[in-house]
């Protein structure tokens, strides 16, 4: 049972045009989301993240938008760099104090081209 | 400051063969989790401590799979006996959590599984 969705598998964008990469979620208690960003042999880092009782949170050129009515969140990027190519995880999390963790979905590969 | 440190990198063993995995974590951190990464399941969540506990091991996959935090900087992923299914790669995260903390992970590199 996938409670956190990324149903496109790669997605591929001109450098200086804007990425959208998109994430479903399944439970309603999620009540905090992140995107992470993985290279090729390296572990996934901390992009960005967004709290439910938020809409959008911007940092740079990453923007997160979430829909909780659609139970839906995506990433934005512009304007999308070569740099940027990597697999993009999105996470959510529930629970409280000790009980505290995230659920990944399978990632989407961002390629941008030069 | 030195991040979350896993080893080994790489392990290529046979099937039936016992395999430990290790981790270190950033110190002060006192949550560590284990997650593997495959093609068909992404990331998914094997199990996790807080302060040195096991908080949630519903993801192990199986009885062949066992995890230990015996003090704050050291905890194993052990699989015995492994399977060619077991090819993965193995994450282990720490992090910093109290009360409202927003739950982000720092991983390491990973170690790469393969079973023949």
């Amino acid at each position: 049972d996938q409670q956190v969705k990324q149903n496109s598998p790669s997605l591929s964008v001109q450098e200086g045009r804007i990425s959208i990469l998109n994430c479903d979620y399944t439970n309603s208690m999620f009540d905090y989301f992140l995107w992470y960003k993985k290279y090729p042999a390296e572990g996934p880092t901390f992009l960005i993240s967004i709290s439910s009782i938020k809409d959008k949170n911007e940092d740079g050129r990453f923007t997160v938008f979430l829909n909780k009515s659609a139970k839906h969140l995506s990433l934005h990027i512009v304007p999308s760099q070569p740099g940027d190519s990597a697999v993009y995880f999105c996470a959510a999390g529930k629970g409280g104090g000790s009980n505290y963790k995230l659920t990944f979905g399978k990632g989407t590969l961002l390629t941008v081209n030069p | 400051d030195a991040g979350v440190i896993q080893s080994p990198r790489h392990e290529v063993t046979e099937m039936g063969q016992e395999v430990t995995l290790r981790c270190k974590p950033i110190s002060g951190h006192n949550s560590l989790f284990w997650y593997r990464q495959t093609m068909m399941r992404g990331l998914e969540l094997l199990i996790y401590f807080n302060n040195n506990v096991p908080i949630d091991d519903s993801g192990m996959p199986e009885d062949r799979f066992s995890a230990k935090m015996p003090n704050a900087s050291f905890s194993t992923l052990k699989i015995q006996p492994s399977e060619p299914r077991d090819s993965a790669v193995y994450f282990c995260a720490s992090s910093f959590r109290r009360g409202g903390n927003t739950g982000e992970l720092f991983f390491g590199e990973g170690s790469r599984l393969t079973v023949l």
